[in-house]
Formats: C-alpha cells, sequence, structure tokens
C-alpha cells in the first residue's frame, strides 16, 4: 500500500501571497489531519478533515483553512502569507476520526515565506 | 487538560549503549500514549502506543516503553543502540477537540561512534 504523499516538497513564496498544499492518504483512510512544525513551537495540530468534513480545529487563525475531496485527498490553504507561517507542513491519514487511532504521516511539505 | 513533557531536548549516546527517553503525561483518565521519530527530512514514524493492559509495550526497529502511572511516565527504551537510530523523538497523547493529538517538545538523539 502507498503510504500518504504529500506535494510539492519544498515551496518558496513571499509575504501575502498564497499557497496551497496537497496531501493524498493511505488508501481507505478517511481522516486527513494536517500539522505544523516549527524549532520554537514544534508539532501543532491544524485541523482534521473525515469524510469530507471538518471534524476539529487547533488554534490558528482564519488565514489557515483546508477541505476534502471525496476521494480523501485534503489540501490546505494559508492565505496572505507571513514570514512566520515558514514552517514544515505535515498531513496525516488515519482509519478513523478519533485521537487514538494511529495516525501515517506523510514526508511534509517545507514552507519558506521570504 | 492534557500536556505531554519531554525533559530532554538533546540526548546523546554511544553506539551500542542502552537510551532510555523520558515523558511524562498529564491526562484526565486512562490514558492513550505513542511515541514517533522523526528522521532528519522526514516525516513522523509511529513506533509504538499504549492503550491498555501490560505497561510494557514493545514497538518497531527494538523499541520499548513502560507505562507508570504512579509516576505519570512512558519513558521510551533501547537496549542497543545504532547509528540509524539518530533522530528526533517524540511523545504524545490524544488531545481534546482543539487537538487531534498533543506532542511534547521532542528529543534529539545523537549517537557517537
Amino acid at each position: 500500500k502507498a503510504g500518504v504523499t504529500q506535494t510539492p516538497r519544498y515551496l518558496i513564496k513571499t509575504r501575502g501571497q498564497q499557497v496551497t498544499l496537497s496531501c493524498s492518504p493511505i488508501s481507505g483512510h478517511r481522516s486527513v489531519s494536517w500539522y505544523q512544525q516549527t524549532p520554537g513551537q514544534g508539532l501543532q495540530f491544524l485541523f482534521e478533515y473525515f469524510s469530507e468534513t471538518q471534524r476539529n480545529k487547533g488554534n490558528f487563525p482564519g488565514r489557515f483553512s483546508g477541505r476534502q475531496f471525496s476521494n480523501s485527498r485534503s489540501e490546505m490553504n494559508v492565505s496572505t502569507l507571513e514570514l512566520g507561517d515558514s514552517a514544515l507542513y505535515l498531513c496525516a491519514s488515519s482509519l478513523g476520526s478519533g485521537g487514538i487511532d494511529t495516525q501515517y504521516f506523510g514526508p511534509g511539505t517545507r514552507l519558506t515565506v521570504l | 487538560a492534557q500536556s505531554v513533557t519531554q525533559p530532554d531536548i538533546h540526548i546523546t549516546v554511544s553506539e551500542g549503549a542502552s537510551l532510555e527517553l523520558r515523558c511524562n503525561y498529564s491526562y484526565g483518565a486512562t490514558p492513550y500514549l505513542f511515541w514517533y521519530v522523526q528522521s532528519p527530512g522526514q516525516g513522523l514514524q509511529l513506533l509504538l502506543k499504549y492503550f491498555s493492559g501490560d505497561t510494557l509495550v514493545q514497538g518497531i526497529k527494538g523499541f520499548e516503553a513502560e507505562f507508570k502511572r504512579s509516576q505519570s511516565s512512558f519513558n521510551l527504551r533501547k537496549p542497543s543502540v545504532h547509528w540509524s537510530d539518530a533522530a528526533e523523538y517524540f511523545c504524545a497523547v490524544p488531545g481534546n477537540r482543539d487537538d487531534k493529538i498533543i506532542f511534547g517538545k521532542g528529543t534529539r538523539l545523537h549517537i557517537l561512534p
């Protein structure tokens, strides 16, 4: 079974731009979660989608949004980029939406905001 | 509120030596606990998880962890480390509605040849 894939792997943007990241979960997994990883804040939960519905959301501004398609693929969008948005964005998929479900992580998208 | 603390930011051990990475948790009920590993430039991989039952949990790559309720700890151990174990290790617990999962700050493991 193919693992979680994320595209692109690297992105460079400038302040004020917007960006869209993509995540394809493991086949059969209906839950996709997104995380931001920075040296200062560590790993922080952004949001989770399950069957095309946002199930929960972390403490991030509204500039961060996402969606999930009927094939469970997910995208996250960040509008009006700020320097502090530079981070590794990780996507994880799981069968269910509970916090106890094993999550399988993709390799991440490294976003640099200049 | 749930939380996880990893007291050691960096740990250095010699190849072949034993390893113990510390994790302390705060959780309202019977905890579910996870250990993940992140190799450089990679995503996270689940090493092991504890839900209930036997307090000594075996994971992949020769790792094990012991749940100790009295100490609120879930320390990760390996009897003999290999150079390929150099990575960052994260302890985690399920979160509430605002956090699907709460990660500790991580412990970076360095291996001396």
